[in-house]
């Protein structure tokens, strides 16, 4: 396993289109985590999964907001009629347990324009 | 709610100096993780403490945890180019959800 991957890399879209980016985590890893970071400021925690079930979502996330780990290992998270302040890096992290290091992925970054 | 301020957000050193970032909780932590996220990448686990007081080294890196598990410190001696980049603390906190810090940017002088 080569680590935790995230696709695309990039995304460009225009203001009010629907975007969806996947994550695949470190295969034994039961955790999964999307964070949404700004430039100069900490990973700042969307929501997580313990195997298919999302356990929590910030309170921050707003309702266009969604994420699926539908069979327990790939995650998606689809942002609904973007906005200009949506445009940051998606970084997915896994981990073995709650509690344990965290592995991120490159992160997908958003431009919404 | 819980928050984990880290400080300072920029610091800049001649290479070769010595550089620290301290990390401050509001409650108690069950364990804290540095993380260190180079220009352009993605946040990387350096290390995880869990006992009060505990020290632990990694060559040049230096971590502590306090006695009151309410703060940490990262100390690198004598700073490399190759320490460039943003130094994350995380605290983990009593819903079991890590806690970030803002981070410490190290920029190393000309």
């Amino acid at each position: 396993d080569t680590g935790v991957s995230q696709n695309p890399r990039h995304k460009i879209t225009k203001r009010g289109q629907n975007v969806t980016f996947r994550c695949d985590p470190i295969s034994e890893h039961n955790r999964l985590y999307w964070y949404r970071q700004t430039l100069g400021q900490g990973p700042e925690f969307l929501t997580y999964f313990q195997n298919e079930a999302q356990l929590e979502k910030s309170r921050l996330l707003s309702d266009r907001f969604s994420a699926e780990r539908p069979k327990g290992s790939f995650s998606t998270l689809e942002i609904q009629r973007t906005e200009q302040g949506d445009s940051a890096m998606y970084l997915c992290a896994s981990s073995l347990a709650g509690g344990d290091e965290q592995y991120f992925g490159p992160g997908t970054r958003l431009t919404v324009t | 709610g819980q928050q984990v301020m880290q400080i300072p957000q920029y610091q800049h050193v001649q290479e070769g100096e010595d550089f620290t970032t301290y990390c401050n909780s509001s409650t108690t932590l069950s364990n804290i993780q540095w993380y260190k996220q180079r220009p352009g990448g993605h946040p990387v686990f350096l290390i995880q403490l869990v006992k009060s007081g505990e020290v632990k080294k990694q060559k040049r890196l230096t971590f502590q945890f306090g006695e009151a598990k309410k703060n940490s410190s990262l100390h690198i001696t004598a700073t490399q180019t190759t320490d460039v980049g943003t130094y994350f603390c995380a605290g983990l906190g009593s819903n079991y959800q890590l806690i970030w810090g803002a981070g410490t940017k190290l920029i190393i002088k000309p």
